[in-house]
């Protein structure tokens, strides 16, 4: 059973870095064709993709925040983080992490998801 | 950038065909993903790969993808399929995902 849970604070302020952890179960990030991947919802918005590890290690990133954007994986503990740089509120979302769908770059288990608010 | 395109709210009566529709640029060379996503929860991957669906998808969940459009059909529609629905591709000259901007269906 592939269960994933996301962790963090739920509020940053602005300027800050936001570090968020997903935390899984189920797979191994460490078997050929697994990838996990990181969404936002900005409250009443839609699905933004953020970012993509595999399990060779290569990244994805969404082009208009790659600059903000570090995902790294630990195998041993079963873990992703995602550092976003210089928040600001309109980064005010639900962040979700979701197991990639081997073979296909979509994602058929997701997080309960966490809301990060950006306020000072 | 790609850029996927769908219409913001779809109203089907019970027991109805509900279609949403996906529009892309030459979408039909893409393979094309969808996710239900109820009030207050996760997304769920309803249909992949254009139109596959995961363990545990009713049927009456199908999709198709051609030319400029992609739809998800929703057969019977039930109470229970009122959702955001949101269509989502890998953009391959990229090198990243791309999703629509989601939408409502509405069971009247």
């Amino acid at each position: 059973q592939i269960t994933l849970k996301e962790s963090g604070p739920t509020l940053v302020k602005p300027t800050q870095t936001l570090t968020l952890t997903c935390t899984f179960s189920g797979f191994s990030l460490s078997t050929s064709g697994v990838g996990v991947g990181w969404i936002r919802q900005p409250p009443g918005k839609a699905l933004e993709w953020l970012a993509l590890i595999y399990w060779n290690d290569d990244k994805r990133y969404s082009p208009s925040l790659k600059s903000r954007l570090t995902i790294t994986k630990d195998t041993s503990k079963n873990q992703v983080v995602l550092t976003m740089t210089n928040m600001d509120p309109v980064d005010t979302a639900t962040y979700y992490c979701s197991h990639r769908v081997s073979g296909w770059n979509c994602f058929d288990y997701w997080g309960q998801g966490t809301l990060v608010t950006v306020s000072s | 950038s790609y850029v996927l395109t769908q219409p913001p709210s779809v109203s089907v009566a019970p027991g109805k065909t509900a279609r949403i529709t996906c529009g892309g640029n030459n979408i039909g060379s893409k393979s094309v993903h969808w996710y239900q996503q109820k009030p207050g929860q996760a997304p769920v991957l309803v249909i992949y790969y254009d139109s596959d669906r995961p363990s545990g998808i009713p049927e009456r969940f199908s999709g198709s993808n051609s030319g400029n459009t992609a739809t998800l059909t929703i057969s019977r529609v039930e109470a229970g399929d009122e959702a955001d629905y949101y269509c989502q591709v890998w953009d391959s000259t990229s090198d990243h995902v791309v999703f629509g901007g989601g939408t409502k269906l509405t069971v009247l």
